[in-house]
């Protein structure tokens, strides 16, 4: 197995610009968990979804992220407009039982 | 509120030395789970260890865990410079409605200097 795979690796963008970043958790696993990770604020869990439907978006900072999942073996994480403070590392894990197993994550930078 | 704080933040030791990290949680839980993760790569899946088991071991780890006192410790021995991480411990969300969601903690940053 690939392993959760995520797209773009990096992304540089300006503001204002729309981002979508891509997930494709391991095949089987019906939970996929969405991650920010700054310096400052360590690993947030922005939004989760069990079967393909959204569980918590508690996470989400705000209407400017969206978060999909259409199918089982894909979701999205939308940020538009994004804003410098945007900048992170955002990981996707997904996880059947109790182990989560992660993607490499995206860096994303907004200039 | 965080569930796992891990102390201490930072931790610098010899390579061959032992390397001990602590966490701390504050609801009851079913499990914790020891993740590390190396500079600039997502999070790998160490080890999980029970509410009924107080160790666990896994080739140089081994986990404890007092339910009593809400902690668990992850203990490297024989540390190697490819050790070199950050470790995090995390505890499910218990209570109705829970799908796997994890709580992670601050982590403790590991250095192993050749």
């Amino acid at each position: 197995d690939a392993g959760v795979i995520q797209s773009p690796r990096h992304e540089v963008t300006e503001m204002g610009q729309e981002v979508t970043l891509r997930c494709k958790p391991i095949s089987g696993h019906n939970s996929l968990f969405w991650y920010r990770q700054t310096m400052m604020r360590g690993l947030e869990l922005l939004i989760y979804f069990n079967n393909n439907v959204p569980i918590d978006d508690s996470g989400m900072p705000e209407d400017r992220f969206s978060a999909k999942m259409p199918n089982a073996s894909f979701s999205t994480l939308k940020i538009q407009p994004s804003e410098p403070r945007d900048s992170a590392v955002y990981f996707c894990a997904s996880s059947l039982v109790n182990e989560q197993f992660f993607g490499p994550g995206t860096r994303l930078t907004v200039l | 509120s965080q569930q796992g704080e891990e102390d201490p933040q930072a931790l610098s030791i010899q390579e061959g030395e032992n390397a001990t990290m602590n966490c701390s949680y504050k609801t009851s839980i079913n499990n914790l789970q020891w993740y590390r993760q190396n500079s600039g790569r997502g999070l790998v899946h160490l080890i999980l260890i029970r509410s009924n088991e107080r160790e666990k071991h896994s080739g140089r780890l081994r986990v404890t865990l007092d339910t009593s006192k809400k902690s668990s410790s992850l203990l490297i021995t024989a540390s190697r410079a490819a050790d070199t991480a950050s470790y995090f411990c995390a505890t499910p969300l218990t209570g109705s409605g829970n799908t796997g969601k994890l709580i992670f903690g601050q982590g403790t940053t590991l250095q192993v200097k050749p």
